[in-house]
């Protein structure tokens, strides 16, 4: 199995904030990637896929970048309701992997 | 537009069978454009993919768990089923049904943007 590796587990950030996750995987992807963000007692929302394409509705604060197996998610000016955990997911290979997620807290 | 939810009990007991039904409603589960997965979540961690299967009933488990699962589908009520045997508390977990009209190719989905919202099975006697 790919195994996928987010750094940092957690960060603290303020409202306005640029923050950046990373997503490392084991082996090389292309870039069969995606982000999701989670709330508390909510399914994932997809936010990114393909590595790079904003899913539809996401709001153009968030982008991705990456290929091979170094990827990474960046929210550009932190709002108050992207306060969750975000997980990255391979999607290259089966079975289909996650990383361990990264909670983005309030500061 | 296509929706999901999961439904099944909330308690199961150790070396017993964990069966929840995921129902698709919106669109036809025998549409060709989905696959239908299972994905869980213990209590404050991470994601794990268990499984999908296809409407003609072709099946991928997760090597993991390939040993304990078994994925269904029933076509005539809109339903695709997971069993889970032999469980214990590891197994205690939110399980959510998933998949995609879009992020998909002949494999499988590769990207979830349909999800259901999750349902918690606690493993205890």
């Amino acid at each position: 199995d790919i195994q996928m590796t987010q750094s940092p587990s957690s960060v603290s950030a303020s409202v306005g904030d640029r923050v950046t996750i990373t997503c490392r995987a084991s082996q090389g992807i292309g870039n069969w990637l995606a982000w999701y963000q989670q709330k508390p007692g909510k399914a994932p929302n997809l936010v990114i896929y393909a590595a790079t394409s904003l899913h539809s509705g996401v709001p153009s604060r968030f982008s991705g970048s990456g290929s091979g197996t170094d990827f990474s998610l960046t929210i550009s000016s932190l709002q108050p309701e992207d306060f969750a955990t975000y997980y990255c997911q391979q999607g290259n290979t089966f079975p289909l992997t996650f990383g361990g997620g990264t909670k983005v807290e309030i500061k | 537009q296509v929706q999901l939810q999961e439904s099944g009990p909330g308690l199961v007991k150790p070396s017993q069978t964990l069966s929840l039904t995921c129902t698709v409603s919106g669109g036809s589960i025998s549409s060709g454009n989905y696959f239908w997965s299972w994905i869980r979540q213990p209590p404050g961690k991470g994601l794990e993919w268990i499984g999908h299967i296809y409407y003609s009933g072709s099946t991928y488990y997760n090597p993991s768990l390939k040993s304990r699962v078994t994925i269904s589908i029933d076509t005539s009520k809109n339903q695709f089923s997971l069993k889970l045997s032999s469980v214990t508390a590891a197994d205690t977990a939110v399980y959510y049904c998933a998949s995609s009209g879009s992020y998909y190719d002949s494999s499988g989905t590769r990207y979830f943007d349909l999800w259901g919202r999750g349902t918690l099975v606690t493993v205890s006697s």
